[in-house]
C-alpha cells in the first residue's frame, strides 16, 4: 500500500538555525497538510495546500513557517530560524479524492529537537 | 469552533477486556469523524472512520458508532490484545471547511497487559 514517507526521522537543531523538514506524499496525491505534536499534546494542524499553494494555516503557521513542493514529488516545511518552542514531532499527510470526507494518509513523522 | 474531547488516559486493561474510549465533539458544520492510531515510534494510522449519523466505522475488531444526538463517537473493542497497546486519536474534519484540516483530541494511551 503506498504511504507517506518523511524525512529525516530525527532531527537536531541549534537554536536560531533553519531547518528544512522533507515529506513525499503519495503519489497521486492532491491535498497536502503539516501537522505538530508538542511531547504529550495533542496534534495540531499547522498548514494545508492544495494546486500550489496555501489553502489554509493556523496561526501557529507564522512568518517563520513556509511550505513548498519544489518539484511532482516532494513536499517541504521550512522553519527560518528555530526557537526551543518548535521542539516536537512534525507530521506530513496527503489526501488524494476531491471528497471531503475521504482520510488523511500521515507519514511516520519526524521528530524535531532544537537545542 | 471545533474541538474534540476525549477521555482522559492512560488506559490500562488486561488482555481480552473490553475497551471504551470516549469521543464527544463540537462542531458549526456536519462532519467526519475519525480514530486514529499511533502505535509505539510510528506515525498516525487510520482506524476507522464514519461520514454521517449512525454510520458505523470498524476495523480490527474496533467499533465506533457516530452518534448526532450526543455528539460522540466512542471507540469500542470487545476483547483487547497486547499489540493494541498504542495511543488513539479522536479527529474530525469538517466538510464544510475549505481544505478540511483535522481537528484532534488529546489522544488516549491504552497500555494491555498479559
Amino acid at each position: 500500500e503506498p504511504e507517506v514517507t518523511q524525512t529525516p526521522s530525527h532531527q537536531v537543531t541549534q537554536m536560531g538555525q533553519e531547518v528544512i523538514l522533507r515529506c513525499v506524499p503519495i503519489s497521486n496525491h492532491l491535498y497536502f497538510y503539516w501537522y505538530r505534536q508538542i511531547l504529550g499534546q495533542k496534534v495540531e494542524f499547522l498548514v494545508s495546500f492544495y494546486n500550489n499553494e496555501i489553502s489554509e494555516k493556523s496561526e501557529i503557521f507564522d512568518d517563520q513557517f513556509s511550505v513548498e513542493r519544489p518539484d511532482g514529488s516532494n513536499f517541504t516545511l521550512k522553519i527560518r530560524s528555530t526557537k526551543l518552542e518548535d521542539s516536537a514531532m512534525y507530521f506530513c499527510a496527503s489526501r488524494g479524492e476531491q471528497a471531503r470526507n475521504q482520510p488523511q494518509h500521515f507519514g511516520d513523522g519526524t521528530r524535531l529537537s532544537i537545542l | 469552533g471545533n474541538s474534540v474531547t476525549q477521555m482522559e488516559g492512560p488506559v490500562t486493561l488486561s488482555e481480552e477486556a473490553f475497551l471504551t474510549i470516549n469521543c464527544t465533539y463540537t462542531a458549526t458544520g456536519y462532519p467526519s469523524l475519525f480514530w486514529y492510531v499511533q502505535y509505539p515510534g510510528e506515525g498516525l494510522q487510520l482506524l476507522l472512520k464514519a461520514t454521517k449519523a449512525d454510520d458505523k466505522g470498524s476495523n480490527k475488531g474496533f467499533e465506533a458508532t457516530y452518534r448526532k444526538e450526543t455528539t460522540s463517537f466512542h471507540l469500542e473493542k470487545g476483547s483487547v490484545q497486547v499489540s493494541d497497546s498504542a495511543v488513539y486519536f479522536c479527529a474530525l474534519s469538517d466538510r464544510n471547511s475549505g481544505n478540511t484540516p483535522l481537528v484532534f483530541g488529546k489522544g488516549t494511551r491504552l497500555s494491555v497487559i498479559a
